[in-house]
Protein backbone atom coordinates (compact mmCIF):
# COMPACT_ATOMS: atom_id res chain seq x y z
CA UNK A 1 0.00 0.00 0.00
CA UNK A 2 1.18 3.99 0.15
CA UNK A 3 2.21 5.24 2.99
CA UNK A 4 4.82 8.29 4.07
CA UNK A 5 7.65 8.55 6.66
CA UNK A 6 9.46 11.63 8.02
CA UNK A 7 11.19 11.80 10.27
CA UNK A 8 10.47 12.73 14.41
CA UNK A 9 10.62 16.25 15.80
CA UNK A 10 10.86 18.31 17.07
CA UNK A 11 13.79 19.77 15.45
CA UNK A 12 15.36 23.05 16.78
CA UNK A 13 18.17 25.14 14.47
CA UNK A 14 19.85 28.60 15.22
CA UNK A 15 18.73 30.96 12.77
CA UNK A 16 20.73 30.60 9.30
CA UNK A 17 21.61 27.02 10.05
CA UNK A 18 20.43 24.63 7.23
CA UNK A 19 17.40 22.35 7.46
CA UNK A 20 16.48 18.80 6.07
CA UNK A 21 13.79 17.09 7.20
CA UNK A 22 13.63 13.69 5.95
CA UNK A 23 10.29 12.03 4.08
CA UNK A 24 10.08 8.34 2.61
CA UNK A 25 7.82 6.76 0.81
CA UNK A 26 6.06 3.58 -0.21
CA UNK A 27 3.90 3.95 -3.21
CA UNK A 28 2.45 2.14 -6.27
CA UNK A 29 2.56 3.71 -9.45
CA UNK A 30 3.23 7.07 -10.43
CA UNK A 31 2.43 9.61 -7.31
CA UNK A 32 2.71 13.29 -6.57
CA UNK A 33 4.88 14.28 -3.75
CA UNK A 34 3.94 17.56 -1.39
CA UNK A 35 4.93 19.30 1.37
CA UNK A 36 2.89 21.22 3.32
CA UNK A 37 3.30 24.02 6.18
CA UNK A 38 1.01 24.79 8.82
CA UNK A 39 2.22 27.65 11.17
CA UNK A 40 0.38 27.63 14.41
CA UNK A 41 -2.92 28.03 14.99
CA UNK A 42 -3.69 27.94 11.41
CA UNK A 43 -4.44 25.14 9.24
CA UNK A 44 -2.19 23.43 6.41
CA UNK A 45 -0.73 25.69 3.21
CA UNK A 46 1.09 24.26 0.67
CA UNK A 47 4.75 25.11 0.42
CA UNK A 48 5.62 22.92 -2.67
CA UNK A 49 4.97 19.87 -5.01
CA UNK A 50 6.88 17.93 -7.46
CA UNK A 51 4.46 16.06 -9.61
CA UNK A 52 7.19 13.17 -11.45
CA UNK A 53 10.24 11.63 -10.38
CA UNK A 54 13.63 14.44 -10.81
CA UNK A 55 11.50 16.84 -10.65
CA UNK A 56 12.35 19.62 -7.73
CA UNK A 57 9.75 21.72 -6.12
CA UNK A 58 11.03 24.98 -4.52
CA UNK A 59 9.29 27.84 -2.47
CA UNK A 60 10.28 30.57 -0.11
CA UNK A 61 13.60 28.66 0.02
CA UNK A 62 12.81 25.73 0.64
CA UNK A 63 13.62 22.64 -1.73
CA UNK A 64 12.85 19.10 -2.41
CA UNK A 65 13.73 16.75 -5.14
CA UNK A 66 11.46 13.78 -6.18
CA UNK A 67 13.80 11.05 -6.15
CA UNK A 68 12.28 7.84 -7.33
CA UNK A 69 15.62 5.62 -7.02
CA UNK A 70 15.60 6.16 -3.36
CA UNK A 71 12.03 6.97 -2.80
CA UNK A 72 12.46 10.09 -1.07
CA UNK A 73 11.50 14.11 -1.29
CA UNK A 74 13.63 14.96 1.52
CA UNK A 75 12.77 19.33 2.40
CA UNK A 76 16.01 21.22 2.28
CA UNK A 77 16.69 25.05 2.97
CA UNK A 78 20.15 27.08 3.82
CA UNK A 79 18.72 28.95 5.80
CA UNK A 80 16.47 28.97 8.18
CA UNK A 81 14.52 31.77 10.16
CA UNK A 82 12.68 32.41 13.43
CA UNK A 83 9.34 32.64 11.14
CA UNK A 84 10.12 29.50 9.26
CA UNK A 85 8.67 27.91 12.93
CA UNK A 86 6.14 25.67 11.98
CA UNK A 87 4.97 22.09 11.46
CA UNK A 88 5.57 20.30 8.39
CA UNK A 89 3.91 17.39 6.58
CA UNK A 90 5.04 15.37 3.81
CA UNK A 91 2.11 13.78 2.04
CA UNK A 92 1.94 11.78 -0.89
CA UNK A 93 -1.42 11.52 -3.87
CA UNK A 94 -1.73 8.55 -5.69
CA UNK A 95 -4.81 8.92 -8.09
CA UNK A 96 -5.39 4.88 -8.19
CA UNK A 97 -5.84 5.97 -4.54
CA UNK A 98 -9.67 6.87 -4.59
CA UNK A 99 -7.42 10.30 -4.88
CA UNK A 100 -6.80 11.00 -1.04
CA UNK A 101 -3.73 12.09 -0.04
CA UNK A 102 -1.53 9.87 2.52
CA UNK A 103 -0.06 11.70 5.35
CA UNK A 104 2.98 11.66 7.07
CA UNK A 105 2.82 12.72 10.71
CA UNK A 106 4.60 15.63 10.77
CA UNK A 107 7.88 17.25 12.03
CA UNK A 108 7.72 20.12 14.20
CA UNK A 109 10.51 22.97 13.44
CA UNK A 110 11.82 25.57 15.62
CA UNK A 111 14.26 28.26 15.05
CA UNK A 112 15.76 30.39 17.65
CA UNK A 113 16.93 33.71 17.05
CA UNK B 1 -10.47 35.79 -0.95
CA UNK B 2 -12.03 33.99 1.83
CA UNK B 3 -11.19 30.13 0.30
CA UNK B 4 -12.36 27.72 2.99
CA UNK B 5 -14.26 28.89 6.04
CA UNK B 6 -15.17 27.10 9.12
CA UNK B 7 -17.71 27.71 11.85
CA UNK B 8 -17.37 27.36 14.82
CA UNK B 9 -13.10 28.07 15.74
CA UNK B 10 -13.88 27.13 19.10
CA UNK B 11 -16.58 24.94 21.40
CA UNK B 12 -17.28 23.33 24.35
CA UNK B 13 -19.09 20.06 24.73
CA UNK B 14 -20.97 18.15 27.48
CA UNK B 15 -20.29 14.41 26.53
CA UNK B 16 -23.46 13.18 24.47
CA UNK B 17 -24.80 16.86 23.64
CA UNK B 18 -24.35 16.74 19.68
CA UNK B 19 -23.14 19.50 17.49
CA UNK B 20 -22.42 20.11 13.84
CA UNK B 21 -19.61 21.68 12.28
CA UNK B 22 -19.93 23.68 8.82
CA UNK B 23 -17.46 23.96 6.28
CA UNK B 24 -17.66 26.12 3.01
CA UNK B 25 -15.70 26.73 0.13
CA UNK B 26 -15.89 29.24 -2.34
CA UNK B 27 -13.22 27.97 -5.19
CA UNK B 28 -15.77 25.49 -6.96
CA UNK B 29 -14.00 22.74 -6.00
CA UNK B 30 -15.62 19.36 -6.59
CA UNK B 31 -13.80 17.34 -2.99
CA UNK B 32 -13.88 18.39 0.27
CA UNK B 33 -12.68 16.41 3.34
CA UNK B 34 -12.63 16.35 7.16
CA UNK B 35 -9.54 15.83 8.78
CA UNK B 36 -8.85 15.67 12.84
CA UNK B 37 -5.86 16.31 14.29
CA UNK B 38 -4.18 14.71 17.14
CA UNK B 39 -1.13 15.29 18.45
CA UNK B 40 1.50 12.37 17.55
CA UNK B 41 -1.15 11.43 15.40
CA UNK B 42 -0.87 13.83 12.27
CA UNK B 43 -3.71 13.69 10.18
CA UNK B 44 -6.44 11.72 9.95
CA UNK B 45 -9.01 11.44 7.53
CA UNK B 46 -12.84 10.88 8.88
CA UNK B 47 -15.08 11.27 5.46
CA UNK B 48 -14.79 12.88 2.00
CA UNK B 49 -17.01 13.92 -0.63
CA UNK B 50 -15.35 13.13 -3.93
CA UNK B 51 -18.25 15.11 -5.63
CA UNK B 52 -21.48 16.58 -5.17
CA UNK B 53 -23.55 13.85 -3.99
CA UNK B 54 -21.68 11.67 -2.75
CA UNK B 55 -19.47 10.66 0.80
CA UNK B 56 -17.91 7.96 1.56
CA UNK B 57 -15.66 7.09 4.99
CA UNK B 58 -12.12 7.66 5.82
CA UNK B 59 -9.58 6.32 8.18
CA UNK B 60 -12.19 7.17 11.33
CA UNK B 61 -15.22 7.86 10.04
CA UNK B 62 -17.07 6.21 13.74
CA UNK B 63 -19.13 8.60 15.60
CA UNK B 64 -19.65 10.99 13.01
CA UNK B 65 -21.69 11.55 9.97
CA UNK B 66 -21.27 14.12 7.05
CA UNK B 67 -23.83 15.72 4.73
CA UNK B 68 -22.31 17.35 1.54
CA UNK B 69 -25.43 20.18 1.03
CA UNK B 70 -24.10 21.71 -2.17
CA UNK B 71 -20.87 21.86 -4.44
CA UNK B 72 -20.10 24.92 -1.77
CA UNK B 73 -20.64 23.50 1.36
CA UNK B 74 -19.54 19.73 3.66
CA UNK B 75 -20.63 19.39 6.77
CA UNK B 76 -19.38 17.16 9.87
CA UNK B 77 -21.84 15.91 12.75
CA UNK B 78 -21.46 14.73 16.16
CA UNK B 79 -24.24 12.90 17.23
CA UNK B 80 -23.36 12.06 20.97
CA UNK B 81 -20.12 13.55 21.45
CA UNK B 82 -17.03 11.81 23.72
CA UNK B 83 -14.25 12.69 25.37
CA UNK B 84 -12.24 10.48 22.59
CA UNK B 85 -13.25 13.17 20.18
CA UNK B 86 -11.58 16.36 21.60
CA UNK B 87 -9.42 17.50 18.54
CA UNK B 88 -8.33 20.09 16.14
CA UNK B 89 -11.02 19.51 13.18
CA UNK B 90 -9.98 20.90 9.56
CA UNK B 91 -11.64 21.06 6.33
CA UNK B 92 -10.61 21.04 2.74
CA UNK B 93 -11.26 21.21 -0.53
CA UNK B 94 -9.81 20.13 -3.74
CA UNK B 95 -10.06 21.02 -7.63
CA UNK B 96 -10.23 17.13 -7.70
CA UNK B 97 -12.13 16.04 -11.25
CA UNK B 98 -12.71 12.35 -11.55
CA UNK B 99 -9.02 10.60 -12.95
CA UNK B 100 -7.33 14.34 -12.31
CA UNK B 101 -4.03 13.24 -10.28
CA UNK B 102 -3.71 17.46 -8.51
CA UNK B 103 -3.26 16.75 -5.01
CA UNK B 104 -3.32 20.13 -3.56
CA UNK B 105 -5.63 20.63 -0.65
CA UNK B 106 -6.69 24.10 0.69
CA UNK B 107 -7.48 24.26 4.17
CA UNK B 108 -9.58 25.88 6.96
CA UNK B 109 -8.08 27.55 10.11
CA UNK B 110 -9.68 24.54 12.03
CA UNK B 111 -12.18 24.17 14.83
CA UNK B 112 -11.00 23.20 17.90
CA UNK B 113 -13.39 20.74 19.82
CA UNK B 114 -13.18 20.20 23.41
CA UNK B 115 -15.30 17.31 24.92
CA UNK B 116 -16.17 17.26 28.35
Amino acid sequence: GNSVTQMEGPVTLSEEAFLTINCTYTATGYPSLFWYVQYPGEGLQLLLKATKADDKGSNKGFEATYRKETTSFHLEKGSVQVSDSAVYFCALFNAGNNRKLIWGLGTSLAVNP
Amino acid sequence: NAGVTQTPKFQVLKTGQSMTLQCAQDMNHNSMYWYRQDPGMGLRLIYYSASEGTTDKGEVPNGYNVSRLNKREFSLRLESAAPSQTSVYFCASRKGLTGGTSGELFFGEGSRLTVL
